[in-house]
């Protein structure tokens, strides 16, 4: 089956810049979204079609994708960005079907 | 306001059913296919089921594949999630969410979950 795969833990100081890999077979072919999941919270899309930021995320979640990878950078991260991140896509071979990374713990401090 | 409420969790034995139910409001649910989601206790994600925004299309992880059906009644802005045939693996919070639309699926909004534990 089809895997996303993250790192564990990404640590950085307040208003230093946090960069999340997300690797995958199928991302050259198939957009990346990521989702923010504070303790205790469901999860809020941050970055949609690679690149693309909803309405009311802060400028300074960006996302970028490259071949295999997909990156999501926050830029000045801040200790309300202290969360969970996930990234999401679908297989290639079954766009139907959706995939969420393993996960990455960012900390703030 | 755009909201997604999910009912229906509980405590059920191994090899019971159970059926979740997702009210929607704020939006005309008819309009957008639907997802369920769910998270093992201190786990990740884990995508579930989609169905498409008239009902004529699901899709599934292979993890529940013939064990659960999810459906929908636009007529009373509501999503379901039958889970059949339940596994101690299938404790979880389960959240449902709103298609976001474009090239690719993917959760746009989500609820605030409802949790099954499955145990004896």
């Amino acid at each position: 089956s089809y895997e996303l795969t993250q790192p564990p833990s990404v640590s950085v100081s307040p208003g230093q810049t946090a960069r999340i890999t997300c690797s995958g077979d199928a991302l050259p072919k198939k957009y990346a979204y990521w989702y923010q999941q504070k303790s205790g919270q469901a999860p809020v899309l941050v970055i949609y079609e690679d690149t693309k930021r909803p309405s009311g995320i802060p400028e300074r979640f960006s996302g970028s994708s490259s071949g295999t990878m997909a990156t999501l950078t926050i830029s000045g991260a801040q200790v309300e960005d202290e969360a969970d991140y996930y990234c999401y896509s679908t297989d290639s071979s079954n766009h139907h079907t959706g995939v969420f990374g393993t996960g990455t713990k960012v900390t703030v401090l | 306001q755009m909201q997604l409420v999910e009912s229906g969790g509980g405590v059920v034995q191994p090899g019971r059913s159970l059926r979740l139910s997702c009210a929607a409001s704020g939006f005309t649910l008819s309009n957008y296919a639907m997802h369920w989601v769910r998270q093992a206790p201190g786990k990740g994600l884990e995508w579930v089921a989609l169905i498409s925004f008239d009902g004529g299309n699901e899709y599934y992880a292979d993890s529940v594949k013939g064990r659960f059906t999810v459906s929908r009644d636009n007529s009373k802005n509501t999503l379901y999630l039958q889970m059949n045939s339940l596994r101690v693996e299938d404790t979880a919070v389960y959240y449902c969410g709103k298609d976001g639309g474009g090239p690719n699926y993917h959760l746009e909004s989500w609820g605030q979950g409802t949790l099954v534990t499955v145990s004896s």
